[in-house]
């Protein structure tokens, strides 16, 4: 069965620093992977995808994430994260067995300190 | 930009109840989704919908039904509203091109009594 892991449930960093959110998957075949973000009281808001190509990927926000075939990962990174990056955050997989419905994993709230 | 819009922000209902969550999305997408949101478990796929009319169980349906009767609007029903249904529900549409992403509304937040 496909499925995500997000190894950490919470990441520290101070602002200015490079942040690292980290994600793996299990998937039969090509995976399509996405990340999400959500603030308080909100839903959840799109911020990159991976299909194919280049395995670094930009996306919204200043965001980007590196697709590594051999390691099953596709950590969400940021170069100088900011206190308003402060959220929760969500990696998934788009699982083409089950009707392409995306299996997310259990999220990562990210801290951003001044 | 895509706007999915969930009814209720907060509702709070008694152990038996019928609910109603409603979702209406404004971009004519073909697919769209209920997913409830708890702590430490990520987001957990209700039931989903590819067409009006037509409807697919998720992994956890149990005590969960759908209705979409519309291309615009996905109904969520609790039939007896149980408190292990506490929890936040997101309601979610994609278009049905390719990888095309997943746009979420803001939530409702049903707490059962």
């Amino acid at each position: 069965a496909q499925s995500v892991a997000q190894p950490e449930d919470q990441v520290n960093v101070a602002e200015g620093n490079p942040l690292t959110v980290k994600c793996t998957y299990s998937v039969s075949g090509n995976p399509y992977l996405f990340w999400y973000v959500q603030y308080p009281n909100r839903g959840l808001q799109f911020l990159l995808k991976y299909i194919t190509g280049d395995n670094l990927v930009k996306g919204s926000y200043g965001f980007e994430a590196e697709f590594n075939k051999s390691q099953t990962s596709f950590h969400l990174k940021k170069p100088s994260a900011l206190v308003s990056d402060s959220a929760l955050y969500f990696c998934a997989v788009r699982d083409y067995n089950q009707g392409g419905k995306l299996i997310f994993g259990q999220g990562t709230e990210l801290s951003v300190k001044p | 930009d895509v706007k999915v819009t969930q009814s209720s922000r907060y509702l709070v209902k008694r152990t038996g109840e019928k609910v109603f969550l409603e979702c209406v999305q404004d971009m004519d997408h073909e697919n769209m989704f209920w997913y409830r949101q708890d702590p430490g478990l990520g987001l957990r796929l209700i039931y989903f919908s590819y067409d009006v009319k037509m409807k697919e169980k998720g992994d956890i349906p149990e005590g969960y039904s759908v209705s979409r009767e519309k291309k615009e609007r996905f109904s969520l029903i609790l039939e007896s509203a149980s408190t292990n249904q506490t929890s936040m529900y997101l309601c979610a549409s994609s278009s049905g091109q390719g990888n095309s992403p997943l746009h979420f509304g803001n939530g409702t937040r049903l707490t059962v009594t």
